[in-house]
């Protein structure tokens, strides 16, 4: 079955590391996204990438960063500059041929620093 | 730009009970409207979605009709269950393929009691 796999489910990162969360799909989508959610919060956009070697940065990418080398792949690496990691990550995919389209996703990792 | 508003929660009903979540949006043009619901610790998964105007969007007994004039797509269920309880939220796709970003509003929380 066709889908967005996210790895690990539980993350737990001590102050001042890093840690790559991934996200991997076999839906063939060339549009790939970062969310992060907050308790009680909505979604909010950290980075997209809408074809491979290609991202941008949405609305809280300080302290983040992705690679898109593959077109199935789309990891985002939490660096230390992250003063607030703790929070539960979101993968998401669409079909940019497809006109109103709905985004797949992800079951979310949930970070937690220690 | 685009935005979403959907009635802030959290909505507690009793088993059988009829459901409205209000959802309201900003855009240009004619989006895409989508209703997703997240179960605890899960990903997102769509629920139910309309393309045009007028369109109703319709699965598992929940329901929300694309009103151009208003600006609306409330979510509607005859009557609810203990295993409704999730978050929802409202999200728009503006229009026209390769147009890719969703925007959501910041969810529902609902939970029902028997």
């Amino acid at each position: 079955d066709g889908g967005i796999t996210q790895s690990p489910k539980y993350l737990f990162r001590k102050e001042g590391q890093n840690v790559t969360l991934s996200c991997e799909q076999n839906l063939n989508h060339d549009a790939m996204y970062w969310y992060r959610q907050d308790p009680g919060q909505g979604l909010r956009l950290i980075y997209y990438s809408q074809i491979v070697n290609d991202f941008q940065k949405g609305d809280i990418a300080e302290g983040y960063s992705v690679s898109r080398e593959k077109k199935e792949s789309f990891p985002l690496t939490v660096t230390s500059a992250q003063k607030n990691p703790t929070a539960f990550y979101l993968c998401a995919s669409t079909d940019r041929q497809r006109a109103n389209t709905e985004a797949f996703f992800g079951q979310g990792t949930r970070l937690t620093v220690v | 730009g685009n935005s979403v508003t959907q009635m802030e929660g959290p909505v507690t009903l009793s088993e059988e009970a009829f459901l409205t979540i209000n959802c309201t949006y900003t855009a240009t043009g004619y989006p895409s409207l989508f209703w997703y619901v997240q179960y605890p610790g899960e990903g997102l998964q769509l629920l139910l979605k309309a393309t045009k105007a007028d369109d109703k969007g319709s699965n598992k007994g929940f329901e929300a009709t694309y009103r151009k004039e208003t600006t609306s797509f409330h979510l509607e269920k005859g009557s609810v269950q203990v295993s409704d309880s999730a978050v929802y939220f409202c999200a728009l796709s503006p229009s026209g393929a390769g147009s890719y970003q969703l925007t959501f509003g910041k969810g529902t929380k609902l939970s029902v009691i028997p």
